[in-house]
């Protein structure tokens, strides 16, 4: 079974429209993230939950909504997609708090005509 | 700031070679390390980890050093096999937030059968 997996792999949108991407993890974790990958592959975080709890929110856009409607779920909602927005998104899932090794999803690649 | 190149490192081995792949870090607080592995068209996979009151773990075929004087982290890979032909990550947590891993530019490791 997947540990963390995300919906859809691939999504190909007009400039102007909104998306969501899920997220779901089985590992009974209780802190989830999203990272966004660059064509250089430069990976950065954009948002942690813990608990359903906002605990970390980089410098992001506010098209960009977070939803965690329980711990074991985490979605990402984009308003008004940009070019700039094409990347390929990542979820990931730890344990909890503290310095944890964090679980990765396979990524969503956003492509933004 | 960070430096983002036009490619990314790259290291090309023989199979059966070792394999060193370096990491530069710029936190001095930071105090846990992860290695991720990056296959194409796949998310980040976990490797090893270290934390900053050791200078060396191994796992298996791998090795992580940590010299935390000049900030700098190696991944040692032994007898490398084209499966090991990814991109890796070096990731490093400390200072603020307890959940927050920046991430390297990454090395691509390409093993020559």
């Amino acid at each position: 079974d997947t540990a963390v997996s995300q919906t859809p792999k691939y999504l190909v949108t007009q400039m102007g429209n909104d998306k969501s991407i899920k997220c779901e993890q089985n590992l009974g974790h209780d802190t989830m993230y999203w990272y966004k990958q660059d064509s250089k592959k430069f990976l950065k975080i954009m948002f942690s939950y813990n608990n359903k709890e906002l605990i970390i929110n980089e410098t992001v856009p506010n098209r960009f909504s977070p939803k965690s409607p329980d711990k074991a779920h985490l979605n990402l909602h984009i308003n008004s997609l940009e070019l700039g927005d094409s990347a390929v998104y990542f979820c990931a899932s730890s344990p909890g708090q503290g310095k944890n090794i964090q679980y990765f999803g396979a990524g969503t690649r956003l492509s933004v005509l | 700031g960070e430096s983002v190149g036009l490619h990314l490192p790259t290291l090309s081995v023989q199979e059966g070679d070792n394999s060193i792949i370096n990491c530069a870090y710029s936190n001095s607080a930071s105090d846990y390390f992860i290695w991720y592995k990056q296959e194409s068209g796949k998310g980040p996979q976990f490797i090893i980890d270290i934390r900053s009151n050791m200078d060396k773990r191994q796992g298996q075929r791998v090795t992580v050093l940590l010299n935390k004087t000049v900030k700098h982290l190696s991944l040692q890979i032994a007898a490398t096999q084209p499966g090991d032909s990814a991109v890796y990550f070096c990731a490093e947590n400390g200072g603020g937030s307890n959940y927050k891993l920046t991430f390297g530019k990454g090395t691509l490791l390409t093993v020559n059968p």
